[in-house]
């Protein structure tokens, strides 16, 4: 089973509004970590926002804010305000506490394209 | 502060060469992990270092092999190349080796296998 599932591969979203990517994932594990990157074309991995599975707040950094739902094991990105620049891929990424060293698990990915 | 640092960006190699990929992490990071990203995929965990000891390994052939040295840098080896090792190969930083730490990707290297 896919421990990292991002089913939008794709999304058009008008400048200024505010776009959610989903993300649901899937571990035993009671001690897990969620990670928002955002890669643009040159490559650069981009880090938005962290998510513990033990926080109680959702986190928010900017107008980047994550929709923790954990007995829906979803923790979807909602970024506000689009702008030009937001165009991209975004990766959900999960780190168990069981993994070996610092792995994370990445999801597919979804493109966003931001329209003026 | 420099971010994570890889080298070289961009580089051709033929079937069977080696490779050497390099990677500094944020300063003060003991942690430099390696994923592979291949074409339209999220990215794959190669090896994470953490004091300069293999801490994790993905699920790659021992052609793939990596050291951490004294002053955290590290570089990740890749021998008798094919074709499907043509990828962008990045490298991640984190403060220490377990949970709770952010991760920071560097700018990555592109690998082109002809």
């Amino acid at each position: 089973a896919q421990k990292i599932t991002q089913t939008q591969p794709g999304m058009f979203v008008q400048e200024k509004e505010a776009v959610t990517l989903d993300c649901t994932y899937d571990t035993s594990d009671q001690s897990y970590g969620l990670f928002w990157y955002k890669q643009p074309s040159s490559g650069e991995m981009i880090f938005l926002i962290y998510q513990g599975s033990y926080d109680e707040q959702n986190a928010t950094e900017g107008r980047y804010s994550l929709n923790f739902q954990k007995a829906r094991k979803s923790a979807n990105l909602v970024i506000s305000a689009s702008q030009l620049g937001d165009s991209a891929m975004y990766f959900c990424a999960m780190r168990e506490a069981q993994a070996a060293g610092n792995k994370l698990t990445f999801g597919g990915g979804t493109r966003v394209l931001v329209k003026p | 502060d420099a971010g994570v640092t890889q080298s070289p960006t961009h580089l051709i190699k033929t079937r069977g060469q080696h490779v050497t990929l390099r990677c500094s992490p944020i300063s003060g990071h003991k942690s430099v992990s390696w994923y592979q990203q291949v074409l339209g995929q999220g990215p794959q965990f190669i090896f994470q270092y953490y004091e300069k000891e293999e801490r994790g390994r993905g699920n790659f052939p021992d052609r793939f092999s990596a050291r951490q040295f004294p002053n955290y840098s590290s570089e990740l080896n890749v021998n008798a190349l094919l074709l499907g090792d043509s990828a962008l190969y990045l490298c991640a930083s984190s403060l220490l080796g377990g949970s709770g730490n952010t991760i920071y990707f560097g700018e990555g290297s592109w690998l082109t296998v002809v």
